[in-house]
């Protein structure tokens, strides 16, 4: 089965507080994602990564950083939490596709769902 | 500017019955079409990709379809059980290679009841 896992699926933390959150992926996937998903706003990406060391921003980069060391593992890193991202956080991977290197099927994890009080 | 807008934002049923979900975009360049399932609480799950060429594609009592002239994309559900009872969310891929986006629709929140 593959598996793409989120390190925490609940998390509570207090405004300021640096924050990670850690995904792990076991299907040897070039491409991972990390996503917010708020109520009414559908999925909005946060950063990609298509290689090792290799980041991208996304739509929403602001007030995150992300760490790719490992073909595996994508981390997600909010250096000084905000109440304004309190949020579910989702991760993703796929293989990148065919000649033209379309985004292949996304796999997503479980979720963590963040408050920042 | 991207977008996806997905009708109706919310659907209740009962078990057994056929329901419809509506998918249009403005996307361009494009390259694919997604529908994904999700359960209160987890991940999304995928349940098809279909590109330009295809019309529509099945995945068991789910059939997607896709109209490229239109821009519009349909997602049947056949003989409804309490099972479906998710969001599902419309994803339209755009361009291809590192510059390769996706542009997620808000989702219809589907309630299957006896």
């Amino acid at each position: 089965d593959v598996k793409v896992t989120q390190s925490s699926r609940y998390l509570v933390k207090r405004t300021g507080e640096k924050v990670f959150l850690e995904c792990v992926q076991d299907m040897d996937h070039e491409n991972m994602f990390w996503y917010r998903q708020d109520p009414g706003l559908g999925l909005r990406l946060i950063y990609f990564s298509y290689d090792v060391k290799m980041k991208e921003k996304g739509d929403i980069p602001e007030g995150y950083s992300v760490s790719r060391e490992k073909k595996e593992r994508f981390s997600l890193i909010l250096e000084s939490a905000s109440t304004n991202q309190t949020s579910m956080y989702l991760c993703a991977s796929s293989f990148l596709t065919g000649l033209a290197g379309v985004v292949g099927e996304l796999f997503f994890g479980e979720g963590s769902r963040l408050t920042v009080l | 500017k991207n977008q996806v807008e997905q009708s109706p934002q919310s659907l209740i049923i009962l078990e057994g019955k056929n329901c419809t979900l509506q998918c249009n975009y403005t996307v361009s360049p494009f390259s694919n079409l997604r529908w994904y399932k999700q359960d209160t609480g987890r991940g999304p799950v995928s349940l098809t990709i279909m590109t330009f060429s295809e019309n529509t594609k099945s995945n068991g009592r789910y059939t997607a379809t896709l109209d490229a002239d239109t821009k519009q994309s349909s997602l049947h559900i056949t003989a409804s059980q309490l099972s479906d009872s998710a969001s599902y969310i419309c994803v339209v891929s755009a361009g291809t290679g590192t510059a390769s986006k996706l542009t997620f629709g808000t989702g219809t929140r589907l309630q299957v009841t006896l």
